[in-house]
């Protein structure tokens, strides 16, 4: 079973689309993510979850919703897309508490905005 | 959190040991190293972390420097699959918000 899965793996839009990324994760953990990965390959973080809490707002646009209806799922809505949001986006998992910060990382959605 | 700097890139034979460097002069005494990597069109995978002591997993052996400003990721038998963005984060230990640099590009060639 896929411990982090994400839904679409390819979403293709238009300018000015709404659009939903679904993260789930089976793995019991309490703390949740968001990364980019540009055409560049940087990833950031983009917003963390614990337990359904906002901790992490790094300083992304306001179109960026996430929402997590539970500490299994962590979904990102964004509104109004634009050209620049095309890039690779990563739901990843994590177990707060534990001795470090081990991240379990899904296999991403490559968004694309003509 | 600590700064890291890795070489772009790296080759290696298949079969041969994969070192790869790390340096992280400025990282504090609560900041663990982590690496991970990035194989192409998937998510980054953990891979070891450490804090002070050497370590070593089915993946890796993580080697730390005694004043710890530097360390040393060893994949002891590399093969082709192996071939990857390789990166090194120095993070404390609670935070979720690892920051990732360019990493090391490891090309594993037959």
């Amino acid at each position: 079973d896929t411990a982090v899965s994400q839904t679409p793996k390819y979403l293709v839009t238009q300018m000015g689309n709404d659009k939903s990324i679904k993260c789930e994760q089976n793995l019991g953990h309490d703390t949740m993510y968001w990364y980019k990965q540009d055409s560049k390959k940087f990833l950031k973080i983009m917003f963390s979850y614990n337990n359904k809490e906002l901790i992490i707002n790094e300083t992304v646009p306001n179109r960026f919703s996430p929402k997590s209806p539970d500490k299994a799922h962590l979904n990102l809505h964004i509104n109004s897309l634009e050209l620049g949001d095309s890039a690779v986006y990563f739901c990843a998992s994590s177990q707060r508490g534990q001795v470090g910060t081990k991240l379990f990382f899904g296999s991403g959605t490559q968004l694309s905005v003509l | 959190d600590a700064k890291t700097t890795q070489p772009t890139s790296m080759d290696c034979a298949e079969g041969r040991a994969a070192n790869l460097p790390c340096n992280h002069s400025t990282i504090s005494g609560n900041e663990y190293v982590y690496w991970y990597r990035q194989i192409h069109s998937q998510g980054p995978q953990y891979i070891i972390h450490g804090l002070k002591n050497n370590e070593t997993n089915e993946m890796a052996s993580l080697i730390i420097t005694e004043d710890r400003k530097s360390s040393t990721l060893i994949l002891p038998h590399a093969t082709l699959r192996d071939t990857a963005v390789y990166y090194c984060i120095a993070i404390s230990s609670n935070t979720g918000k690892l920051i990732f640099g360019q990493g090391t590009t490891l090309q594993v060639k037959p």
